[in-house]
């Protein structure tokens, strides 16, 4: 079966820089999340799209944009990149009605050096 | 606001033996769902268990089974005959019903380390 599939799987950037994360959700899913896991934390909801809108927002920092496409692939826009960036970052879609499960993607981390 | 609360950090179990990881949530909404993930060290996210709040049975997956207390919004998991594959960081998560992807993030505890003894 199709799973989440995210990309890169590693990303190493420098401070100051952009970085683009790209999740491409189940087929069928009409909701995608995005989550930021820090070091031995447990992952922070940042932003998630229904149906290609906006559907709720969580500790998504300002320098962070985050989009569906008319495909349902999001992407995750990271610009300005300070060194508490650093993280992994998982996508994961559901489907309504499918009994609340979400589907997590294997993560992209992100490296801020 | 829904939150959930793991009070234990680390947990450590004799292979073969049975362990309980303790979980705890708040909401004000009367149907939900819960769930534990388990994070091994390639830190995939992988669903271990999933109760929905409107049933009273508790859920059950293999070695794995769960207590769900709701009047005392309690939600255990009890992993038995414990292998050296459960080791892992394990994740209480609550959910509300799916209402067409507005306000239904996964809301996530802050983990228990399990350590598995051979």
């Amino acid at each position: 079966a199709a799973g989440v599939i995210q990309s890169p799987r590693h990303l190493i950037k420098e401070k100051r820089e952009t970085a683009t994360l790209k999740c491409y959700p189940i087929p069928r899913h009409d909701t995608v999340y995005w989550y930021q896991q820090g070091p031995g934390q447990d992952p922070q909801f940042l932003i998630s799209f229904y149906e290609k809108m906006q559907s709720d927002k969580g500790s998504i920092p300002d320098r962070f944009s985050a989009q569906q496409f008319s495909d349902y692939h999001s992407e995750l826009n990271m610009s300005s990149l300070e060194l508490g960036d650093s993280a992994l970052y998982f996508c994961a879609s559901s489907l309504g009605g499918q009994g609340g499960k979400l589907f997590f993607g294997s993560g992209t981390q992100l490296s801020v050096l | 606001a829904q939150t959930v609360t793991q009070s234990q950090p680390e947990m450590s179990v004799q292979e073969a033996e049975t362990v309980t990881l303790s979980c705890t949530y708040d909401t004000s909404e009367s149907d939900y769902y819960l769930f534990w993930y388990k994070q091994p060290p390639s830190r995939q996210m992988i669903l271990v268990i999933r109760q929905e709040a409107y049933k009273q049975q508790n859920a059950t997956e293999n070695r794995f089974s769960v207590n769900f207390q709701k009047a005392a919004k309690s939600f255990s998991l009890k992993i038995s005959d414990s292998q050296l594959g459960d080791a892992a960081m394990y994740f209480c998560a609550y959910r509300p019903t799916d209402y067409g992807g507005a306000t239904n993030k996964l809301i996530f505890g802050t983990g228990t380390l399990l350590a598995v003894q051979p």
